[in-house]
Parts: structure tokens; sequence; C-alpha cells
């Protein structure tokens, strides 16, 4: 099975920056997602790492060390409109393919 | 990228009932899976649809609750079947390719039973 863990809540201010950790532990690891999820939508993807370092996408980056099963989502320039669930998903390989599985999510609220 | 359209939206059935929700992709997909998203809580996988054969199903989760067609490569369907208000919930359809880097969602279908 797999196990993943991310902090259920966290609070910013606008302009700051923000680090969202995820830690996991599974068998025939194939790739860390994150994505974004606004009340009431569905989830959107934001980056995906296979490999260990740091992927950066304008504003946000998302860092990889596969012997840690840590991961980890970076927001810079924070801005009101990121007020959303992080979603860490850790990618492995079944017997049916492919499997996503989502950790619980953390639920940013930035602040003015 | 993929286009995914799912139907209903969102719907209020009454418990006893069922409900089929309809997953249409514009391309031929891989994989193909079904989450539930329960009220403030993050996505639990229910099932992978395998195309021309019966679905895989994750621990609680049972083909009799949860039954799941997959006639080809574009479209799939998830039965939720003599509901309760348990199963209140956002039913989301995913899809993957073989070898990509990313899952697409369709919007979700919010169910509402009472």
């Amino acid at each position: 099975g797999q196990n993943i863990d991310q902090p259920t809540e966290m609070t910013a201010t606008e302009g700051a920056i923000v680090q969202i950790n995820c830690t996991y532990q599974t068998s025939g690891f194939n790739g860390l997602f994150w994505y974004q999820q606004h009340a009431g939508e569905a989830p959107t993807f934001l980056s995906y790492n296979v490999l260990d370092g740091l992927e950066e996408k304008g504003r946000f980056s998302s860092f990889l060390s596969r012997s840690k099963g840590y991961s980890y989502l970076l927001l810079k320039e924070l801005q009101m409109k990121d007020s959303a669930s992080y979603l860490c998903a850790v990618r492995a390989i079944n017997n049916a393919g492919n499997m996503l599985t989502f950790g619980g999510g953390t639920r940013l609220m930035v602040k003015p | 990228s993929a286009v995914i359209s799912q139907k209903p939206s969102r719907d209020i059935c009454q418990r006893g009932t069922s409900l089929t929700i309809q997953c249409q992709v514009d391309s031929q997909v891989t994989m193909m899976f079904w989450y539930r998203q329960q009220p403030g809580q993050s996505l639990t996988l229910i099932a992978t649809a395998n195309q021309g054969s019966e679905a895989t199903y994750e621990s609680g989760f049972v083909i009799d609750k949860f039954p799941i067609s997959r006639p080809n490569l574009t479209f799939s369907t998830l039965t939720v079947s003599n509901m309760s208000p348990e199963d209140s919930s956002i039913y989301l359809c995913s899809v993957a390719y073989r070898g990509g880097t990313e899952a697409f969602f369709g919007q979700g279908t919010r169910l509402t039973v009472v």
C-alpha cells in the first residue's frame, strides 16, 4: 500500500513564499504530482517529478528526493487566488498499470 | 491534453436508487480511473476501469456497489447502486496516457442522496 502525508492546513501572507511538504512511502514509485484544487472544482495539474531535484514553473516549484520519500511544493509571490487545496499524489506501478494515490491535501489560506 | 466530459454534473437521488455517471474522453487514453471525494476530503481511488475486462477495485470498494464499464478506449461509466446518504460525494473520472506525465480530471459529478 501507500502512505502519503501532508499538512492539513497552512496560512500565509500575500506576496510571501510558502512551502508545502509531502512525505510518502510506496513500492513501485513512478512519479509524484502536485495538483491544485479550488473549492467546488476539479483538480488541476501543477507539477510532476520523477527524478530527484527541483522543477520550476513560474511561481511554482516542486522538489523531489526519492531516497527520502519527500517532496515539497514551493509557491512564490503568493496571490489571493492561490488560496486552494494542494494535493500531493504518488504514482506507482501495479498490476493494472500506473495508479495515482492522493494525500489528504493541504488547505492553503492566503491573507492580505 | 485530454478533454473530458462527465455527466451528469450533479444530481439529487432518492435512497435505494442507482445512478450511472458517464465519462467521455476526446481521444483514446490508456488509463481511466474513478475517484470519490467526500466533502472536505481528498480524493480516494475507487477503481481502475479496464478496457474489455473487469475493473480493478481498491480496498473498501466492490463491484456490486460500484459497477464499472469501459467498452472502449474513450468511454467509461460508474454506477452507484442502492444509494444511501453516505454515498453523497463528488465522483471524478480521471484519465492518463501510458508514459504520460499528467493525469486529467473531469469536472466531477456532485451526488446528493436524500
